[in-house]
């Protein structure tokens, strides 16, 4: 089956440590998102990547990085520079760089920094 | 700052009713409207992508119009059924984005069988 999967579901980690969230993608989009969501706030855009071997910041990119070496996988490190990391993070695709394409999203991952 | 506002904030119906929102958006500028339906433990699904005024779009008992003037786009819901039960998000995308989607807080509907 054709999708976006996302790993791991739930994470926890300690002050201080940069942590990678999976994203991979079997539909062959060409681009793909990341989104933060936290209570009572809409979807929030952290970065995005048209093609392979490129990406924008969004609106919240602080304290966040990612790479795009394969068109399948495009992974988040949430750094010790993000101030407040505790989120619901989803993972999105798209067929194209039109824009006006509707997104696939991914199952999710809660990251909890204790 | 582009702000999409969607109301109400929540909504409880009985199963049958019919029911509807409202996505409302900077009316300049604009490129595209997004939909989505986000049920509980699983991921967002797209329900439209909607981009001329006037825009109408059906499926199964879910349909939505655009209204692109005004900044403004209905969801409805006929008959509802428990299984519609989710929260309803829309998103905003403006020509000088660059693909920015703006999403709104969303619309959470009960239906009760």
């Amino acid at each position: 089956d054709g999708g976006i999967t996302q790993s791991p579901k739930y994470l926890f980690r300690k002050e201080g440590q940069n942590v990678t969230l999976s994203c991979e993608q079997n539909l062959n989009h060409d681009a793909m998102y990341w989104y933060r969501q936290d209570p009572g706030q809409g979807l929030r855009l952290i970065y995005y990547s048209q093609i392979v071997n490129d990406f924008q910041k969004g609106d919240i990119a602080e304290g966040y990085s990612v790479s795009r070496e394969k068109k399948e996988s495009f992974p988040l490190t949430v750094t010790s520079a993000q101030k407040n990391p505790t989120a619901f993070y989803l993972c999105a695709s798209s067929t194209e760089r039109l824009w006006r394409d509707e997104q696939f999203f991914g199952p999710g991952t809660r990251l909890t920094v204790l | 700052i582009l702000n999409v506002e969607q109301s109400p904030q929540s909504l409880h119906v009985q199963e049958g009713d019919s029911t509807n929102f409202t996505c409302s958006f900077p009316s300049s500028n604009f490129y595209a409207l997004h939909w989505y339906r986000w049920e509980t433990a699983k991921s967002p699904e797209a329900l439209f992508v909607m981009t001329l005024n006037g825009d109408e779009k059906k499926k199964g008992r879910i349909s939505a119009t655009l209204n692109t003037k005004e900044g403004y786009s209905y969801l409805y819901i006929k008959g509802s059924q428990p299984e519609d039960s989710a929260t309803y998000l829309c998103a905003f995308m403006d020509g000088g984005s660059q693909g920015n989607l703006i999403f709104g807080k969303g619309t959470k509907l009960s239906v009760k069988p």
